[in-house]
């Protein structure tokens, strides 16, 4: 079964300065999606970013952007230039897309910036 | 109002009671999926439909019912709500050009 994992349960940053967060997933498939869902207090999950995983290169919007390892099957979230906009809950995500196209989510990183 | 929404946003009821959370989207995405989050477990999918009549199941279906007469609406029933029922739920459809979900606000449920 699929599986997405977050080993960080809480993070901080401070304001301005730059944060990574981790994910990795478990698949035997190659071709896959990625996505990074951002939750803040209000509880709407709001799509942050998101990677096709036949796309080598690296997906960015605005200051976020990911590092995709597909071999080491790694998807990290960079946010750049941190704004106290941002403390939210971080949901990584899969999806295999098209008939099979539900999410499976990790259990989420509480990011916390600070002024 | 273009998009997803969901009905209502807070519920309080009691065991044994059905209730109903509604989830209309605007775009006509023909996939569209029900979630439950629970601290410590994420988003973790109830059910889903691939159209209007289809139907199936996700990973914790059991005590809930769905239902898709119209491609905008699919509502969840929980026939005889219980408390272990008590979670954050999510409607969220599939924009099948980008292979992207879309969520909902969500509705608080609490059952006493």
């Amino acid at each position: 079964a699929q599986t997405v994992t977050q080993s960080q349960p809480e993070m901080s940053v401070q304001e301005a300065e730059t944060v990574t967060l981790s994910c990795t997933y478990d698949t035997s498939e190659s071709n896959y999606y990625l996505f990074w869902y951002k939750q803040p207090p209000s509880r709407q999950m709001i799509l942050v970013i998101r990677q096709e995983a036949y796309k080598q290169q690296n997906a960015t919007e605005n200051r976020f952007s990911v590092n995709f390892q597909k071999a080491a099957k790694s998807f990290s979230l960079k946010i750049s230039d941190s704004q106290l906009g941002d403390t939210a809950m971080y949901f990584c995500a899969f999806s295999y897309g098209g008939s099979q196209g539900n999410l499976i989510f990790g259990k989420g990183t509480k990011l916390s910036v600070k002024p | 109002d273009a998009g997803i929404t969901q009905s209502p946003r807070y519920k309080i009821t009691e065991t044994g009671r059905q209730v109903t959370l509604m989830c209309h989207q605007t775009w006509s995405h023909s996939y569209m999926f029900w979630y439950r989050q629970d601290l410590g477990h994420g988003l973790r999918l109830i059910y889903y439909s691939a159209a209007a009549d289809i139907t199936d199941k996700g990973e914790v279906p059991d005590g809930y019912v769905v239902s898709r007469s119209k491609t905008e609406n699919f509502p969840l029933t929980l026939e005889s709500a219980t408390r272990s029922q008590t979670s954050v739920y999510f409607c969220a459809s599939l924009d099948h050009s980008t292979d992207t979900q879309y969520f909902g606000p969500g509705t608080r449920l609490t059952v006493l």
